[in-house]
Order: C-alpha cells, then structure tokens, then sequence
C-alpha cells in the first residue's frame, strides 16, 4: 500500500498564478479530505468528498479556492490566483467507515512569493 | 468549534507520564488523537467513539467522557520517539472532523 499520494511535495509560486495540488487516496477509501495547516491556525479542514461528492465545503477561504474529485482514485485542489497568505502546507487524507483513523498524505509546501 | 488541548507544551524526561487534555464545547461523536513530528504528516493513534469503543496504537490509552466533551490521552513511560505534536480531533457528526491547536510534547534523555 503505498499510502496517500500528494503532489508537488513543494511549490514556489508567484503572486496571481495558479496554483494545483494533487491528491491520490488510498484505493478503496470512499472519504477524502483537503486540510491547510500554518502556524496561526493550525489544522483546518477545508473541503471532504464522500464518494467522489463533495459534502462540506464550508471550509474553502474564498472563491479562489476549488476542489474536485472526477473520480475515486484523484483529486484535485486549486487556487486561482494565488495570494501569500495562502502560503501553508496542504494536506489530503483518506479514510473508510471501516478503518476509521484517517491516513494523511505527506502534504504540498507552498510558498506564494 | 475548535476543540481546546491542554498544556500547549510539555518537556519531559525519558520515563515520565504525560496527560494532553481536549475539550470540546458541542456534542461529540468521536474524538480522534493523532502526532506529528516535525515536517511530517500527523499519524493517526486512536479513536474513541460514542458508546465506548476504542481502536488504536496498543501503547496509547486515552478516555472519552461523552458528557463533558473531553477527552484526555494518556502517555506513561515516555521514550524519546514520542516526542511531537499531538492533536485532538473532534467530530460531532457527518465525518467532519475538526482538530485543536496541538500539544507540543518534547522528551529528554
């Protein structure tokens, strides 16, 4: 099992691109989740899709900010334009009713300069 | 909605106990306990569900009063590899899981 895949693993951007991070789950995990973490607000969940669905957005900053899942084995997160305060490492993680625990991707630096 | 974590940091010596407290201000489902280690992505320890069940690390114990909204987790006989941040993650319902601030636990040889 090779775990929940992200990439980039680091990105260095300039103010106004876009910008997308790349999520693979663990095949047959049906939940994945998209959380940013920065030292002044920790862990906060932006965006899950149950199914390839997207349930809660609530999360997502602003209109900048877009997620999809075109299907269960990827998905995508994107801002567009990019603005340094969205510098954070993002995180995707997975789970299934059946396992519980959530399995974390190894996370996406990025930097907006 | 946050949940609240108690310390925000421990030092420790090597054998120590530690107890990280969260505290939640709505109804829980589940509470979730997870590390991470500097510049890694956090791993999950344990989970503790409404009505009792409890799965995770064998090594971690941690308890779950459903009526107070708190949890506590418990590290007895510190090594060095515990050392982290710890985190509680709280659910209330609809998988939305949300964390706290994180306890920051250094271990001293």
């Amino acid at each position: 099992d090779a775990g929940v895949i992200q990439s980039p693993r680091h990105e260095v951007t300039e103010m106004g691109q876009e910008v997308t991070l790349r999520c693979k789950p663990i095949s047959g995990h049906n939940s994945l989740f998209w959380y940013r973490q920065t030292m002044m607000r920790g862990l906060e969940l932006l965006i899950y899709f149950n199914n390839n669905v997207p349930i809660d957005d609530s999360g997502m900053p602003e209109d900048r900010f877009s997620a999809k899942m075109p299907n269960a084995s990827f998905s995508t997160l994107k801002i567009q334009p990019s603005e340094p305060r969205d510098s954070a490492v993002y995180f995707c993680a997975s789970n299934t009713p059946d396992i519980y625990g959530y399995t974390f991707g190894s996370g996406t630096r990025l930097t907006v300069v | 909605q946050q949940p609240v974590q108690s310390p925000q940091a421990v030092i420790l010596r090597e054998g120590e106990d530690a107890v990280i407290n969260c505290s939640s201000s709505k109804a829980l489902y589940s509470v979730h306990w997870y590390r991470q280690k500097h510049g890694e992505a956090p791993v999950f320890l344990m989970i503790l569900l409404k009505g009792g069940e409890q799965k995770g690390h064998e090594k971690i114990s941690a308890s779950f009063n459903e009526k107070k909204q708190q949890s506590s987790l418990y590290l007895t006989a510190s090594q060095l590899s515990y050392s982290g941040t710890y985190f509680c993650g709280t659910e209330g319902g609809a998988q939305k899981l949300v964390f706290g601030q994180g306890t920051r636990l250094t271990i001293n040889p």
